[in-house]
């Protein structure tokens, strides 16, 4: 089967850094994905991790390593609209299906003042 | 359209009572994709699309729910004899490929928040 853990919640200060840390289980492995969600909001995809280190995109970064099985968001100069659910997916074989893509059960981060 | 409709936004629905949740992919999207989310919870996988056929139905609760897509686009999703505990926000995502070694990012629409009474 497959698995990921993630905290159920953190809380950082607005300006600071706060890093939201994966682990996994699968079968087999093509990649870990972030995703935002604001309350009563869609999804929205941040990163992509295929291959282990770590990749920026301006304020957020994604670290992978696959032989750890671990990975983690870092969010830098917290603003309070970064406040929302992050989750943790990944996309694995299990069975005859390529594409079936398994979400963490989500990260609350509140951002204070 | 430019992103992922889902329609209805709000369902209330009589325990018992038969519905059906639609999703209207990205233009072009292959990969279609159905997951429940549950308040104050994660996103539980129900059944994906490629074109139009299902590979992998293994999420689908129990035999109440079912799911097709026709000419590689809408979806529906429907719940007969809704219970209580169907009580979610169903989520439809699409995405552009279906390559496992590829980054696809997925779409999501906005939901459909389904109330059993």
């Amino acid at each position: 089967g497959q698995s990921l853990e993630q905290p159920s919640e953190v809380t950082a200060v607005e300006g600071a850094i706060v890093q939201i840390n994966c682990t996994y289980q699968t079968s087999g492995f093509y990649g870990l994905s972030w995703y935002q969600q604001h309350d009563g909001g869609a999804p929205t995809f941040l990163s992509y991790n295929a291959l282990d280190g770590l990749e920026e995109t301006g304020r957020f970064s994604s670290f992978l390593s696959r032989s750890d099985s671990y990975g983690y968001l870092l969010l830098q100069e917290l603003q309070m609209k970064d406040s929302a659910s992050y989750f943790c997916a990944v996309r694995a074989p299990e069975g005859s299906s390529a594409s079936k893509i398994i979400f963490g059960s989500g990260t609350r981060l509140s951002i204070r003042p | 359209g430019a992103g992922v409709s889902q329609s209805p936004s709000n369902k209330v629905t009589e325990k018992g009572k038969d519905v059906e949740l639609r999703c209207d992919p990205i233009s072009g999207h292959t990969a279609l994709y159905w997951y429940r989310q549950r308040l104050g919870q994660g996103l539980e996988f129900l059944i994906y699309f490629q074109g139009n056929s299902a590979p992998d139905k293994s999420g689908l609760p129990s035999d109440r729910f079912s799911a097709e897509r026709t000419g590689e686009s809408v979806s529906t999703l429907t719940i007969q004899r809704t219970q209580q505990e169907d009580s979610a926000v169903y989520l439809c995502a699409s995405s552009s490929r279906d390559t496992s070694s590829y980054n696809s990012p997925l779409h999501f629409g906005n939901g459909t928040r389904l109330t059993v009474t």
